[in-house]
């Protein structure tokens, strides 16, 4: 079976410190990853999503980045935060192949900026 | 671009009554669409979804949904709400791209189960 981890689960950091999330997936190779955000009382974000390691779609502007260094490592960073970069992060995988079109979702991160 | 629609922002209803999350979506092509349910502060977790094929799809935990082609619709039915259902769910569709597929998520239902 497959699994998905993220960590940290909560992180307070101040305004124009470095932010650095990580997301691995379990049990299934080559996956499609993604990063939503969801703010407070919103629905979800679309920020990044990669087909294979190191490629990475951008979906909005933002001072945020993505990375996949590794097949099943999704990581999203940012060299300075911002009090609106506030939220929970979400990282989801969709499996290849077999005709899956759903995605599964991590526990996510709920990152507050101060 | 796909759309969705959820209407109901919050769904209050009695334990053991029948309940309905209403969901609209608008594409120019064919669709893929699923229901998620999100616990506070946890991920989403798949109810259930339609590919193809009935347009009547059961789910976990007793809920289903109908895939309604002409009214652009994929509303979520529970005969019979448990208090542990109380959550925010969120309805989405799929579109295949050439990078992989994307959902779109509505801004969700917050369902409140009272005793």
């Amino acid at each position: 079976s497959q699994t998905i981890h993220q960590w940290p689960a909560t992180l307070v950091q101040p305004v124009g410190s470095p932010l650095s999330l990580e997301c691995t997936v379990e049990g299934t190779s080559n996956p499609n990853l993604y990063w939503y955000r969801q703010a407070a009382g919103r629905g979800l974000q679309l920020l990044f999503y990669s087909v294979g390691i190191g490629q990475i779609s951008s979906e909005v502007p933002q001072n945020l980045s993505a990375s996949r260094p590794q097949d099943r490592q999704f990581i999203l960073s940012s060299k300075k935060l911002l009090l609106s970069d506030s939220g929970f992060y979400l990282c989801a995988y969709r499996k290849i192949g077999g005709g899956y079109y759903e995605q599964y979702f991590g526990p996510g991160t709920r990152l507050t900026v101060t | 671009a796909q759309s969705v629609t959820q209407l109901d922002s919050q769904v209050p209803v009695f334990e053991e009554a029948p309940v309905e999350l209403r969901c609209n979506y608008s594409s120019s092509v064919s669709v893929y669409l699923f229901w998620y349910v999100q616990y506070p502060n946890q991920g989403l977790q798949l109810l259930l979804k339609y590919l193809s094929g009935s347009t009547l799809v059961k789910g976990i935990n007793g809920f289903e949904a109908e895939f309604n082609k002409s009214q652009t619709s994929f509303h979520l039915r529970k005969p019979s709400v448990h208090i542990s259902d109380t959550a925010e769910y969120f309805c989405a569709v799929s579109v295949l791209t050439g990078g992989g597929n994307k959902l779109t998520f509505g801004t969700g239902t917050q369902l409140k189960v009272e005793l």
